[in-house]
């Protein structure tokens, strides 16, 4: 089945504790990026990748790190929490860049820092 | 003024009527233009999408018009189903890719 997973899906974690949100798609697609979903403010793109080994910021970066040494995968580090990082991410694929065509959205993994 | 309410707007539907979302976007270069629905605990899902050199375009229950003289967007589902509600946000691609916030359908059976 085509899909884009995410782990885990709900992570509780405190301020300043290193943590790793994984994405893994089984499409061969090209585009990946991850978004962060808040009340009010709707999906924001956090970074993006073209290929493997070509990552970008998307439009909130900060506090934010992601690496694509894979095609298939493209894990989101937050190096040091903060309660403002507290959200639902969604991670994302397509086969071709700027929504161009469907993007796949994974179901979400919820954060909470404390 | 602008809105930084926590609440989506809602529209409220009884089960077997037609639904109206509708959504006005900002770039007058976006040419490309997508309907999304998440249900709740899950991820966004394409519904339907169209292209800006089109006003219509026709799915499964849904048709998404465009109006690019006043920049708006509108998904209508036909005889909408209790498993149709979710939110529902547009999106519009001048480069890249910029979501709405959306509208909270509930359908009463």
């Amino acid at each position: 089945e085509a899909q884009v997973t995410q782990n885990p899906r709900y992570l509780i974690t405190v301020t300043g504790k290193k943590l790793t949100v994984t994405c893994s798609q089984n499409m061969n697609h090209e585009y990946m990026s991850w978004y962060r979903q808040d009340p009010g403010l709707g999906l924001r793109q956090i970074y993006y990748s073209m290929n493997v080994e070509v990552t970008d910021k998307g439009d909130v970066p900060e506090g934010y790190k992601v690496s694509r040494k894979e095609k298939r995968n493209f894990p989101l580090i937050l190096e040091s929490p903060s309660p403002n990082q507290t959200s639902l991410y969604f991670c994302a694929s397509s086969p071709e860049v700027a929504g161009r065509e469907t993007q796949y959205f994974g179901p979400g993994t919820r954060l909470l820092v404390l | 003024g602008e809105s930084v309410g926590l609440h989506l707007p809602t529209l409220s539907v009884q089960e077997g009527d037609n639904s109206i979302i509708n959504c006005a976007y900002s770039n007058s270069a976006s040419d490309y233009f997508i309907w999304y629905k998440q249900e709740s605990g899950k991820g966004p899902q394409f519904i339907i999408d169209i292209r800006s050199n089109m006003d219509k375009r026709q799915g499964q229950r849904v048709t998404v018009l465009l109006n690019k003289t006043v920049k708006h967007l509108s998904l209508q589902i036909a005889a909408t189903q209790p498993g149709d509600s979710a939110v529902y946000f547009c999106a519009e691609v001048p480069g890249k890719l910029i979501f709405g916030q959306g509208t909270e359908l509930s359908v009463k059976p």
